[in-house]
């Protein structure tokens, strides 16, 4: 079974610097969607960005990155200037591409930005 | 153009009511799902529907039913709450891209 492993709960940013959510995945399948999903205090679930497995360039979303790396199953987010708006849980996402299935999470990252 | 809607949005119960959570899709999507999410537990799956007339089971499905009724609803039935079920639900929806879109959340507290 897939599983997803976000090894930090809590992480802090000053604002406008630059800071690294860790997330790592384990899978026997090589054709995958990973997701990185924020929710803000209102808790609606916000999709910040997406890559496919078999895409070995790095999905990038204005000031949201991804660090890809397929062989050791890791798929970290950068968050560039940082601001206020940023401050939310993250949370890091695997599905399968061979079927309907659900999507599988992460626990969470909760990332607080400092002014 | 509303994406998900989840109705209602907060629910108090007593142990052993039922309840129903009502779920609609406006992106003419085949597959839909119900999430719950508990603190430090992040989202696990209840059940989800693939496609019009047809759901399945996911992580987390003892004390819950639910029905397709079409494409654009999918509910989620508490036949006999229990304080374990208290939570938050989200539904959501699959797109062709692989992402899912994901209602307001609906939070549920059984006393």
């Amino acid at each position: 079974a897939q599983t997803v492993t976000q090894s930090q709960p809590e992480m802090s940013v000053q604002e406008a610097e630059t800071v690294t959510l860790s997330c790592t995945y384990d899978t026997s399948e090589s054709d995958y969607y990973l997701f990185w999903y924020k929710q803000p205090p209102s808790r609606q679930m916000i999709l910040v960005i997406r890559q496919e497995a078999y895409k070995q360039q790095n999905a990038t979303e204005n000031r949201f990155s991804v660090n890809f790396q397929k062989a050791a199953k890791s798929f970290s987010l950068k968050i560039s200037d940082s601001q206020l708006g940023d401050a939310a849980m993250y949370f890091c996402a695997y599905r399968s591409h061979r079927s309907q299935g659900n999507l599988i999470f992460g626990k969470g990252t909760k990332l607080s930005v400092k002014p | 153009n509303a994406g998900v809607t989840q109705t209602p949005k907060f629910q108090v119960l007593k142990t052993g009511q039922s309840m129903t959570l009502q779920c609609a899709q406006d992106m003419n999507h085949n597959s839909m799902y119900w999430y719950r999410q508990d603190p430090g537990m992040g989202l696990r799956l209840i059940y989800y529907s693939a496609s019009e007339g047809t759901t399945d089971k996911g992580e987390v499905p003892n004390g819950y039913n639910v029905s397709r009724l079409n494409k654009r609803e999918f509910s989620l039935r508490l036949e006999s709450a229990a304080p374990s079920q208290t939570s938050v639900y989200f539904c959501a929806e699959g797109s062709q891209l692989g992402e899912l879109f994901f209602g307001e959340g609906s939070r549920l507290t059984v006393l």
